[in-house]
């Protein structure tokens, strides 16, 4: 089956520190790879996305790279900020369609001034 | 510029009572989906539709029922509320059911069942 594995949190860093999320994954076929956003109060909003082997996606200084040799798609970010406190989750999404999608239980970062 | 509205955001319920949970998108997206997120189980599938008059079931269909007369609209009902459906919900559309058509989500339902 499909399954996700990234770790909980919270994450708790430092205003310009440098951030990593893991995220490794099983799935059948050639997924698509996803980084979702949750801010409080709200629902999910996509932040990058890669569709195949090597592809980087980027968004508002996030990057995540699709490696299908290791099954993963680690999120980074340089120098994160205090508006970038949310709960990340990453997706992968099978071909096959929406029914395997999996989302994980998410990564609390939590930035301090 | 709506995207993927819901209403109403918050509602508290009786054990026992029935209500309506509405999502409507503008998107004239094809894939239309509930998904309940509780704390620490990430967000589960409920119910899913690929298209007017086509609905499936999720992972955790029991006590929840959909229909999807139109293209823009995909309401839930919840038949006999109970405890365990205390939950956030939220609905979810993309563009086609296909794995690189990002889910654009709503600001979710927060219910309570006493």
């Amino acid at each position: 089956g499909n399954s996700v594995t990234q770790m909980e949190g919270p994450v708790t860093l430092s205003e310009e520190a440098f951030l990593t999320i893991n995220c490794t994954y099983t799935a059948t076929g050639y997924p698509s790879l996803f980084w979702y956003v949750q801010y409080p109060g709200e629902g999910l909003q996509l932040l990058l996305k890669a569709t195949k082997a090597d592809d980087k996606g980027s968004n508002k200084g996030f990057e995540a790279t699709y490696r299908k040799e290791t099954t993963s798609f680690h999120l980074e970010k340089g120098s994160v900020q205090v508006s970038d406190s949310a709960v990340y989750f990453c997706a992968p999404t099978p071909d096959t369609g929406r029914r395997a999608l999996t989302f994980g239980s998410g990564t609390r970062l939590q930035v301090q001034p | 510029n709506a995207g993927v509205t819901q209403t109403p955001k918050f509602q508290v319920l009786k054990t026992g009572q029935s209500m309506t949970l509405q999502c409507a998108q503008d998107m004239n997206h094809e894939y239309m989906s509930w998904y309940r997120q509780d704390p620490g189980m990430g967000l589960r599938l409920i119910h899913y539709s690929v298209g007017a008059g086509i609905t499936d079931q999720g992972e955790v269909p029991n006590g929840y029922n959909v229909s999807r007369s139109t293209t823009e609209d995909f309401p839930l009902r919840l038949l006999s509320a109970a405890p365990s459906q205390t939950s956030v919900y939220f609905c979810a559309s993309s563009l086609f059911d296909r794995g690189e058509s990002p889910l654009h989500f709503g600001n979710g339902t927060r219910l309570t069942v006493t």
